[in-house]
């Protein structure tokens, strides 16, 4: 079946820790990006790609770092530098007909 | 200029009762405008989408009002099932720095009491 695969569904992140969010597509999309969802904000950009080997920051970058060098592959590092990391991660492909997204990834800091 | 305000918070009906939902932007570039269904623990998935140059889409129960002029649209859910209580969220799409991005809405709650 073509979908999003994100790992893991939960997430704990220690203080001063990165974390690394896994973010699989074999739809064969050229874009792909990665959302923050806090109750009662909806979903907030945080980085995008077109293609392979370029990104592009979103609205809420700060704290994150993103690579893209393979098509199918988007993977989210969240860095200590982000302070208020507790939330529920979403990636997300685009075609023509419209975006994709995966199940999700909760992080919670401890 | 590129919110997307949408409104009510949480939504509460009855079985079989109908279900609406606004939403209001500002800039007129967005050409797209797509409404998404969350269930908890879930990514969003499309449930129906609008272009500004039709007024109305209806696909099964689900059913979008567009108003152009007003810069506001709305989604109706008729005959409401408790299997339709979710998150929705409406969405419009701008170009942006020569990339099209989706700028959604706050979220409603809606719960379908049987």
């Amino acid at each position: 079946d073509g979908g999003i695969t994100q790992s893991p569904k939960y997430l704990f992140r220690k203080e001063g820790q990165n974390v690394t969010l896994s973010c699989e597509q074999n739809l064969n999309h050229d874009a792909m990006y990665w959302y923050r969802q806090d109750p009662g904000q909806g979903l907030r950009l945080i980085y995008y790609s077109q293609i392979v080997n370029d990104f592009q920051k979103g609205d809420i970058a700060e704290g994150y770092s993103v690579s893209r060098e393979k098509k199918e592959s988007f993977p989210l590092t969240v860095t200590s530098a982000q302070k208020n990391p507790t939330a529920f991660y979403l990636c997300a492909s685009k075609d023509i007909d419209g975006y994709t997204f995966g199940s999700g990834t909760r992080l919670t800091v401890v | 200029q590129q919110q997307v305000k949408q409104s009510p918070q949480s939504l509460i009906v009855q079985k079989g009762g109908i279900s609406i939902i606004n939403c209001a932007y500002e800039n007129t570039a967005f050409d797209y405008f797509p409404w998404y269904q969350q269930f908890p623990g879930k990514g969003p998935a499309l449930l129906i989408a609008i272009r500004p140059d039709v007024s109305e889409k209806k696909e099964g129960r689900f059913t979008i009002s567009f108003n152009k002029s007003a810069k506001q649209f709305s989604l109706h859910i008729m005959d409401s099932q408790p299997g339709d209580s979710a998150t929705y969220f409406c969405a419009a799409k701008a170009l942006s720095g020569g990339y099209n991005k989706l700028i959604f809405g706050a979220g409603t709650r809606l719960a379908v009491h049987p």
